[in-house]
């Protein structure tokens, strides 16, 4: 059982590229979100998904994209990278009401 | 808008101490409170979670404490160790978000030997 898997662990992006970070659960979850985590910030909801075909914004979604065509993944598009994108992502799933099971996060610096 | 207001910033204790770290919330509707660790490098793991309808939960060492009217709830880790050392992060949700959690801003515990 693989849990959240995140790909890719690190990467290097210049300014205006685009990219997709990956993100996979093998537990069935109807529930998938994206976080970006920043040094004393906590993780802050970028967006997310309450089941396949169904996504929402949330508290800082402006440069990402997503969509939801399965259950199981779940990606984040990066539309024209940006220095302030520079964090550590965190993809997340859980079913309805429960506890979000994480995976191990992508760090993402934009030069 | 910081919904979840989370304290100290950074805690240092020694080895077999308590360590607390307190959370303050500002909307009524969330009804499901989790800790989560993390340690360097690592995504956040589920540590302890509690729901409002009950004023502590302990599992081990650890143990929420959930003040309702107040909009507080606590973590305490008793008989401290090294290996606690990590960040908490405290978080709140509502029943129908699932994954929508409001985290607070983190505490970087330290335990000494």
């Amino acid at each position: 059982n693989a849990g959240v898997t995140q790909t890719p662990k690190f990467q290097v992006l210049k300014t205006g590229q685009s990219m997709t970070l990956q993100c996979a659960q093998d537990m069935n979850h109807e529930y998938m979100s994206w976080y970006r985590q920043d040094q004393g910030m906590g993780l802050r909801l970028i967006h997310y998904s309450v089941g396949a075909g169904i996504t929402d914004q949330g508290e800082v979604p402006n440069g990402y994209n997503v969509s939801r065509s399965t259950t199981e993944d779940f990606p984040l598009r990066l539309l024209s990278a940006a220095p302030s994108q520079t964090s550590v992502y965190f993809c997340a799933s859980s079913y309805f009401g429960e506890a979000a099971f994480f995976g191990q996060g992508t760090r993402l610096t934009v030069v | 808008q910081q919904q979840v207001k989370q304290s100290p910033q950074s805690l240092i204790v020694q080895k077999g101490g308590i360590s607390i770290i307190n959370c303050a919330y500002e909307n009524t509707a969330f009804d499901y409170f989790p800790w989560y660790q993390q340690f360097p490098g690592k995504g956040p793991a589920l540590l302890i979670a509690i729901r409002p309808d009950v004023s502590e939960k302990k599992e081990g060492r650890f143990t929420i404490s959930f003040n309702k009217s107040a909009k507080q709830f606590s973590l305490h880790i008793m008989d401290s160790q090294p290996g606690d050392s990590a960040t908490y992060f405290c978080a709140a949700s509502t029943e129908t978000s699932g994954s929508r959690l409001t985290f607070g801003e983190g505490t970087q515990l330290t335990v000494n030997p």
